[in-house]
């Protein structure tokens, strides 16, 4: 069964450092998600993708925040200068030809920022 | 804002009990509702969806039944496994906007 795979599957960086989270959608999906949950909160929608360019975006997704689709398979969130706060589990998600489908999710990438 | 409150756990049972999970929402307009399974190591997956007031859906021997009236949309099974034993979450979605809202989560232990 096809399935969202993320790497790294934990990932640990310095203060101020740029960190790139990973992920593989399902192949003929079409939109794209991210979502964080810090530890023992809600899981909190980050950004929605589609046609390549960001659909939707949270108050949290600011400009230290970046999406990119490098190409067919690719889907990445790029943190420029990390903050103590930015410490979280990432999920990345992609549903097919409508917003309004299934999210499937990816297994998450957990983040440690120190 | 709109918002999903679930029951904190972790809940703890003994193989075949029955479970409840409460979960009770805050939206407007009319939103469909979802719950979601976390299976350590492993991605949140769909479990089951209802999309308007007094839909029910049911999946895998779970059930919720999708009330509006007391905007809940509690998780319930008849009799739990030790294999379901994962996080279950709670998520909301409104038209015309493509984020899922979710409560914070439920630790599901099952012992035999």
């Amino acid at each position: 069964e096809p399935e969202v795979t993320q790497t790294p599957s934990h990932q640990v960086t310095q203060m101020g450092q740029e960190v790139i989270l990973r992920c593989v959608p399902i192949s003929n999906h079409l939109y794209f998600y991210w979502y964080r949950q810090i530890l023992g909160q809600k899981v909190e929608f980050l950004v929605s993708f589609y046609n390549n360019e960001i659909s939707e975006k949270s108050e949290i997704f600011d400009d230290q925040f970046s999406v990119e689709r490098p190409d067919g398979s690719n889907f990445t969130l790029k943190i420029r200068s990390t903050k103590l706060e930015d410490s979280a589990m990432y999920f990345c998600a992609s549903s097919g030809t409508s917003g309004l489908e299934t999210q499937y999710f990816g297994p998450g990438t957990r983040l440690l920022v120190l | 804002g709109d918002s999903v409150t679930q029951m904190e756990g972790p809940v703890t049972l003994s193989e075949e009990a029955f479970l409840t999970i409460n979960c009770t929402y805050t939206a407007t307009g009319y939103p469909s509702l979802f719950w979601y399974v976390q299976y350590p190591g492993e991605g949140l997956q769909l479990l089951l969806k209802a999309t308007k007031a007094d839909d029910k859906g049911s999946n895998k021997g779970f059930e919720a039944t999708y009330r509006k009236e007391t905007t809940s949309f509690h998780l319930e099974k008849g009799s739990v496994q030790v294999s379901d034993s994962a996080v279950y979450f709670c998520a909301l979605s409104k038209p015309n906007t493509d984020k899922l809202i979710f409560g914070t989560g439920t630790r599901l232990q099952v012992f035999p």
